[in-house]
């Protein structure tokens, strides 16, 4: 199992950003994929979720982003995307893709089993 | 929104000795949480899932227990390569998935 991130870089505030995670070595279609990310010197903040299109595809996201980021995926290349809008200085992280492993027993719940090695969002004027 | 809260924030440990870190959920997350490990310049590595299911490749020395809201993550035999920051972290009532702010493991 392989993620890569890629389209981080230093952009001013208010701009837009897109991220990619090319991923490998397992069956795309099958997962969900999360993006969580981490503000230097901080900890791991989740911010958005989609689902596989089997289970609907649908999204969700951290308040903190919500209405200025958009994730989506295309499964045809085994990459997920995060589109970074209105971007804030607070946005500043390091911002890891994840795979999400979903488990259905009592209710459905999924966890992040693999990680990729992040890329840097720096936003700055 | 599940506040998950760490303790302690930093822990020195001697090399083969036991480390024990606590996470703590503000309300009942069942056994739906996460134990990963981070190193310096690294990205967070699942070690135990489910409260006490080692992921793949991960030793045993490693081990979780607890839930409800009081989870455990034990160390045995501390190596080298465990010196990193643990974090907890809930799925069971999603979103958002919540992480705790973290322990430090340094070498006493």
């Amino acid at each position: 199992v392989q993620l890569v991130e890629s389209g981080g870089g230093l952009v001013q505030p208010g701009r837009s950003l897109r991220l990619s995670c090319t991923t490998s070595g397992f069956t795309f279609g099958d997962y969900a994929m999360t993006w969580v990310r981490q503000a230097p010197g901080k900890g791991l903040e989740w911010v958005a979720f989609i689902r596989s299109k089997t289970y609907t595809g649908t999204t969700d996201y951290a308040a903190s982003v919500k209405g200025r980021f958009s994730v989506s995926r295309d499964d045809s290349k085994s990459i997920a995307y995060l589109q970074m809008n209105s971007l804030e200085t607070e946005d500043t992280a390091v911002y890891y893709c994840g795979r999400a492993t979903r488990l259905a027993i009592s209710g459905v719940v999924y966890y992040f089993d693999f990680w990729g090695q992040g890329t840097l969002v720096t936003v700055s004027s | 929104e599940i506040v998950m809260t760490q303790s302690p924030a930093t822990l020195s440990v001697s090399p083969g000795e036991r480390a024990t870190l606590s996470c703590r959920a503000s309300q009942s997350v069942s056994n739906n949480l996460a134990w990963y490990q981070q190193k310096p310049g690294q990205p967070p590595r699942l070690l135990i899932y489910n409260a006490y299911i080692r992921a793949t490749g991960v030793p045993a020395r490693f081990s979780g227990s607890g839930s409800g809201t009081e989870f455990t993550l034990t160390i045995n035999s501390l190596q080298s390569e465990d010196f990193a920051v643990y974090y907890c972290q809930q799925y069971n009532n999603w979103p958002p998935w919540t992480f705790g702010q973290g322990t430090k493991v340094e070498i006493k």
